[in-house]
């Protein structure tokens, strides 16, 4: 059975541009998150979709954004980029049937911003 | 709100003793409780959860952890550390009512030969 995918595994963007990342989850999950890693804040979360339905936000602008197609799979989309948001971008599926459910991460999209 | 809290930024074992990363959580309802592994450069592996039931669980790689309810804490535990078991793990709590997961900050592993 196939991971989650993440693509692209690594990119370079200048400050004011925007970027798209794009989320395959696991094959008949659901529940797609978006969490965003750096050295300082840890693991943030950013958004969480079910059926094409954003159903949780996390404290982050306005710039940060996302969706989720009818086959599961998800994009974030970070406009007029900053430093600040050099991070690792990481993905996760879940089944999200039940309150049980783990997540299961890809390998994440690491965004640096120069 | 819920949240976790891992105290210890790095934890160092010499191979073959026992390894403790420490975890307390803090959610208004029912907890549960997550803990994943991170190595360089990859996105995070699950270890285990603990949702109901026996307060301790058993997870991959010989890994197990303890729920302890009235200290609010989800210990992870090994009872013999190997080499490769170097890594950053973190503790994630989620409230049953929340579809999100809340991380510890992690702690970094060294286990050395």
């Amino acid at each position: 059975k196939a991971g989650v995918t993440q693509t692209p595994r690594y990119l370079i963007k200048t400050r004011g541009q925007q970027v798209t990342l794009s989320c395959s989850p696991i094959s008949g999950h659901r529940s797609v998150s978006w969490y965003q890693q750096t050295p300082g804040q840890g693991l943030q979360f950013l958004f969480e979709y079910f059926s094409e339905t954003q159903r949780n936000k996390g404290n982050f602008p306005g710039r940060f954004s996302g969706r989720q197609f009818s086959n599961s799979r998800s994009e974030m989309n970070v406009s007029t980029l900053e430093l600040g948001d050099s991070a690792l971008y990481l993905c996760a599926s879940s089944l999200w049937q039940s309150d049980t459910g783990e997540l299961f991460f890809g390998e994440g999209s690491r965004l640096t911003v120069l | 709100a819920q949240s976790v809290a891992q105290p210890e930024d790095q934890v160092n074992v010499a191979e073959g003793n026992p390894l403790t990363v420490k975890c307390t959580y803090s959610v208004s309802g029912n907890p549960y409780l997550f803990w994943y592994v991170q190595y360089p450069n990859r996105g995070l592996q699950f270890l285990l959860k603990y949702i109901t039931g026996d307060n301790l669980v058993k997870g991959s790689y010989g890994f197990e952890a303890e729920f302890n309810k009235s200290q609010t804490s989800f210990h992870l535990k090994k009872p013999s550390a190997l080499v490769s078991d170097s890594a950053l793990y973190f503790c994630a709590v989620r409230d049953g009512s929340d579809y999100k997961l809340s991380f510890g900050a992690g702690t970094t592993v060294t286990v050395r030969a």
